[in-house]
């Protein structure tokens, strides 16, 4: 069964600490790997996203690390602001997207 | 414009069926549907392209589709159970990987 393990479900940051959301997979022929964001009533919105012949990718405050051998990914946020307060899903893609189970990220400010 | 889906919301009961829309972003052929609960997170259902079912999910009969020729695409879900009360998520594509999510239909089945 193609599965993506998240962790952690839930985690709470201080403002301008960093953020660390970390995931597994298991099937060696995802080939794609994106990170989406979710606030409350809304769909979620496409991040960031890396290949695995890439082991880091960084854009803005966020960083995705990717260990191919391990099969694992890694999401980074930098500089953890209040408004980054949402749910973020790891994904990995071999044609379809499959979800990890999301990390609701609570910004203190 | 982004991924549009309607209707926002959505109160049935069960045994009856519904329908929902999705309008693609401009020029994208792919769209895909997800259910998202508490429970079983973002699951997939089904993936249509140029009106062919391309891919599904693991959910019952109950649940179809179909994309019409101007990549537009519907969800059916007849003989509503309890279960299904869930955010429907639909999601167009124009490169095979990157989906860009409408902000989905809440349905509730009482």
């Amino acid at each position: 069964q193609q599965q993506v393990k998240q962790s952690p479900q839930s985690l709470i940051v201080q403002k301008g600490g960093i953020s660390i959301i970390n995931c597994a997979y298991e099937n060696t022929a995802f080939d794609y790997f994106p990170w989406y964001q979710q606030f409350p009533g809304k769909g979620p919105a496409l991040l960031i996203a890396i290949r695995p012949d890439v082991s880091e990718k960084k854009e803005g405050r966020f960083t995705i690390s990717f260990n191919k051998s391990a099969k694992q990914f890694s999401l980074h946020i930098m500089d953890s602001q209040p408004g980054d307060s949402a749910t973020y899903f790891c994904a990995a893609s071999g044609g379809q997207l499959t979800f990890g189970s999301g990390t609701q990220l609570t910004v203190l400010p | 414009a982004g991924v549009t889906q309607s209707p926002t919301h959505l109160i049935k009961t069960r045994g009856q069926q519904v329908t929902l829309s999705c309008s693609p972003i401009s020029g994208h052929r792919s769209v895909s549907w997800y259910q998202q609960t508490p429970g079983q997170g973002l699951q997939f259902l089904f993936e249509y392209f140029s009106e062919t079912q391309r891919n599904k999910g693991n959910f019952p009969g109950r649940f179809s589709g179909r994309q019409f020729s101007n990549s537009r695409s519907e969800m059916n879900v007849s003989t509503l159970e309890l279960g299904d009360s869930a955010l429907y998520l639909c999601a167009s594509s124009l490169a095979e990987d990157t989906q860009y999510f409408g902000p989905g239909t809440r349905l509730t089945v009482l």
